[in-house]
This record gives C-alpha cells, sequence and structure tokens, in this order.
C-alpha cells in the first residue's frame, strides 16, 4: 500500500537555526512528491514539488528538498529558518494511476525568536 | 494563482441533521477534486475523489451514504454529512485540481464542522 511517513512530529528551533524534516514515501512505480504547510488558521499551500529531473528542488520560502530514490526520501530543507516558518508542514505524494494524495502525519515547526 | 473556495468556514449543527459543504474552484475548471478530513493535530485523510459528471469514488471505511458528494459543475462539488453524529465533528478540506494531468492540486480553507 501507498504510505508516506514523517518521523518528526514536533521540531522546536530557534530563529537562524537551520531545518530539515524527514519524509520517507513507500510507492511501488513513478511517484511525484509534495511537501505543503499550514500557518495557523489558512489552508495548505505547496512549499515545492518533484516530479521529475534534478532530484534538488527548490521552492519558496527558501525552501528546498531532495529527492533520493535509493533512500526512499524526500527530506525538506531551509538553511536559516524564521519566527514565520512555524506552521505544520507535510509531506504528500502520488503515484501510478492515483492523483489524489496520500499524506504523512505532518511536522508541527515551532520557531522561537 | 489558482484559488478554491470552500463555504461555510464553520458550521455547527445538531445530531441527526444533514450540513452541505461547499467546494468551488474560482478562477480554473476542475474536472476532478477531492475531500479530505483533518482530526486535531493528524493528517489529511482522502474521504472520497468526485469527478465531474460521473459518482464520486469513495476510500476504504467511508460510507458513501454517509458522506454524499455531487460534482454537478466543473467549478462546483458538493459534501453533504447526513444524519451527523458527534463523531463526525472535524475539519473538512476539499481541493481541486485542474485538467491536464497534472497532478497538482489547489487546497480550500476548509470547513470546521462541530455536531452537538
Amino acid at each position: 500500500a501507498q504510505s508516506v511517513s514523517q518521523h518528526n512530529h514536533h521540531v522546536i528551533l530557534s530563529e537562524a537555526a537551520s531545518l530539515e524534516l524527514g519524509c520517507n514515501y513507500s510507492y511501488g512505480g513513478t511517484v511525484n512528491l509534495f511537501w505543503y504547510v499550514q500557518y495557523p488558521g489558512q489552508h495548505l499551500q505547496l512549499l515545492l514539488k518533484y516530479f521529475s529531473g534534478d532530484p534538488l528542488v527548490k521552492g519558496i520560502k527558501g525552501f528546498e528538498a531532495e529527492f533520493i530514490k535509493s533512500k526512499f526520501s524526500f527530506n525538506l530543507r531551509k538553511p536559516s529558518v524564521q519566527w514565520s516558518d512555524t506552521a505544520e508542514y507535510f509531506c504528500a505524494a502520488t503515484g501510478p494511476g492515483r492523483r489524489a494524495l496520500t499524506f504523512g502525519s505532518g511536522t508541527r515547526l515551532q520557531v522561537q525568536p | 494563482g489558482a484559488v478554491v473556495s470552500q463555504h461555510p468556514s464553520r458550521v455547527i449543527c445538531k445530531s441527526g441533521t444533514s450540513v452541505k459543504i461547499e467546494c468551488r474552484s474560482l478562477d480554473f475548471q476542475a474536472t476532478t477534486m477531492f475531500w479530505y478530513r483533518q482530526f486535531p493535530k493528524q493528517s489529511l485523510m482522502l474521504m472520497a475523489t468526485s469527478n465531474e459528471g460521473s459518482k464520486a469514488t469513495y476510500e476504504q471505511g467511508v460510507e458513501k451514504d454517509k458522506f454524499l458528494i455531487n460534482h454537478a459543475s466543473l467549478t462546483l462539488s458538493t459534501l453533504t454529512v447526513t444524519s451527523a453524529h458527534p463523531e463526525d465533528s472535524s475539519f473538512y478540506i476539499c481541493s481541486a485540481s485542474p485538467p491536464g494531468g497534472v497532478d497538482e492540486q489547489y487546497f480550500g480553507p476548509g470547513t470546521r464542522l462541530t455536531v452537538t
């Protein structure tokens, strides 16, 4: 069965610290990978996506993610977080013949000023 | 960018009543819309895939007679929670996917349903 797992449930960082959120997927065949962010009281927004090509994907707000096929991973990174990055982050995937997203459990990021 | 709206944003209803939630794609046509449910501090779980002009496809464990989905036009899908119970209280989120085979979805702001 298709699944997406996020191992960090709650991360607390100070401003300017570097961020890496883990995401692993279990899919047969070609996979499309996404990171979404949900700021408090707001709807889900797409941070970045990977369909094919360069495995290092750059998204909005200074975020990037690296697709490592051999590790079935798509970790999210940001070199220096800001207080405004406080939000819930979801990794998600779609697979062959399935357009609906399978979400990970989410990681709550709290950035302290 | 693509905008998806949901109405209402928040609704409180009594047990046994029905509630309709609307999902609209405002600036694009969506042949496919998705309905998700999000429990507090948990992830989004897909409930069903709504295709314009055809029956919705429900995920395993989701009661199609309880969660009625209608995708009557290319810009509107509705989810009706029938005979609501307190355990149906949740955050319901829709997303819409533009045509063209691109696996990208745009999310609505969600509807908070509380059943008393």
